[in-house]
Formats: structure tokens, sequence, C-alpha cells
């Protein structure tokens, strides 16, 4: 148990659905992130918020729409995706940025 | 641009034996963290060494950093079945927000 959960553990969906990534975290951090795990690559930073506020969005595709309402909620609102976005989405958390995160074990994403 | 680089990509021990995984990154750092993560799950936080900070242990885990050759080493000792993962370094870079991951060593320790 880490502290930090993501809903679903897996989605199959196609590529004109629309939903919604979860990730709940129970650690009173102030910093929450997303990021994206494919095969064989480097694990990719997406979103960073801080105090609820998107510090860094690391030029990511506007079909990925993060929404963060409060410290220990964050979303990801997937629409029109693409087969390449297919992999492992991971959300983390931090007491403040640069500092040690605490994984959630991810959704698997698969597009059709 | 990807700051860590892990090197090998790949190692495969026997238990017991020790395992060293190097980590190479371009540009000045505040702190580089060292994670681990089984296959299916989320990565696990295992050390962090600042940047004034030359060497680190935890438990079975030496962490070096060498800021003038921009490297890190990872030394898990006496290594175990239960160590089989994948280890990444990662940087975070003066004065912003992102933690930069490398591709990831895997590990495998056999029984």
């Amino acid at each position: 148990e880490t502290g930090v959960t993501q809903t679903p553990r897996h989605l199959v969906m196609g590529m004109t659905n629309k939903k919604s990534l979860k990730c709940e975290q129970h650690l009173g951090h102030n910093a929450m992130y997303w990021y994206k795990q494919s095969a064989k690559k480097p694990l990719e930073l997406m979103f960073v918020y801080s105090l609820e506020e998107r510090v860094e969005n690391n030029s990511v595709p506007s079909r990925f729409s993060p929404e963060c309402p409060n410290s220990s909620h964050l979303f990801l609102h997937l629409h029109t995706l693409q087969p390449e976005d297919s992999a492992l989405y991971l959300c983390a958390s931090s007491q403040v940025t640069n500092q040690p995160q605490h994984f959630g074990d991810g959704t698997r994403l698969s597009i059709l | 641009s990807q700051q860590g680089e892990e090197d090998p990509q790949a190692l495969s021990i026997q238990e017991g034996e020790n395992a060293t995984m190097n980590c190479s990154y371009k540009t000045s750092i505040n702190n580089l963290q060292w994670y681990r993560q089984n296959s299916g799950r989320g990565l696990v936080h295992l050390i962090l060494i600042r940047s004034n900070e030359r060497e680190k242990h935890s438990g079975r885990l030496r962490v070096t950093l060498d800021t003038s050759k921009k490297s890190s080493s990872l030394l898990i000792t006496a290594s175990r079945a239960a160590d089989t993962a994948s280890y990444f370094c990662a940087t975070d870079n003066t004065g912003g927000f992102k933690t930069i991951f490398g591709a990831g060593t895997r590990l495998f320790v056999k029984a």
C-alpha cells in the first residue's frame, strides 16, 4: 500500500471514446504528477500540480486534459486518443515538488 | 531531453552476488534519486542523494554520486531473488519542477 490509489487498473477504449483516469493520495502531499510509461522508453512526465495549480505541462497533446480539484485528487481526462497512446499511466505525489515521489500502481490503457 | 541514462540496460546475476548499476546525466542537479519498479507495479523510492553528498547507504543499498563526472552508481549487496526489478535513476534540474527519469536497468536475480 503506497498511499496512492489509481483507478481503473485496466482500461480498453476506442479512439472515439471519452474516459477519465482517477488518482487519489492519502499522504497529505501538496504535489501530484501524471507520467506515461511506454515499453522500452523512459518514464515521460506529463503534468505537475503543486497546491492544485498546474506548474508543468510537458508538451502533452490536448487530447489529454488534467484536472486537480483538490490536493488529494487528480484526474486525467481522455478524448479521441490514438493507438500510440496505449501505455501505463502512473500517478505520483510528493510533499513538495522535487522531493521523493510515491507512485500508484498505474492504469494500463489500451486503445483499439 | 533525457537527463538520466542507466547502464547496463539489463543485468542477470546469481543470488548472493552484488549488482551495480550506473547512471549518467547531463545538467546540474539538486539531487539524484533511485527508484525500483516491480513488474506491473508503480515505482518505489529507494534513496535520495544530494548534490553535495558523495555516498549514501540504506540497508543493502549503497549509492555514490560524482558531480564532476555527472554520474551515480547504485550497488545492491548480497542480492536476493526478490531484488528482481527495474531500477531507475531520476534527477531534478536546478530551479525546475521536473524530475526526469532514465530508461532503467532491468535486474534479474537467479535463485
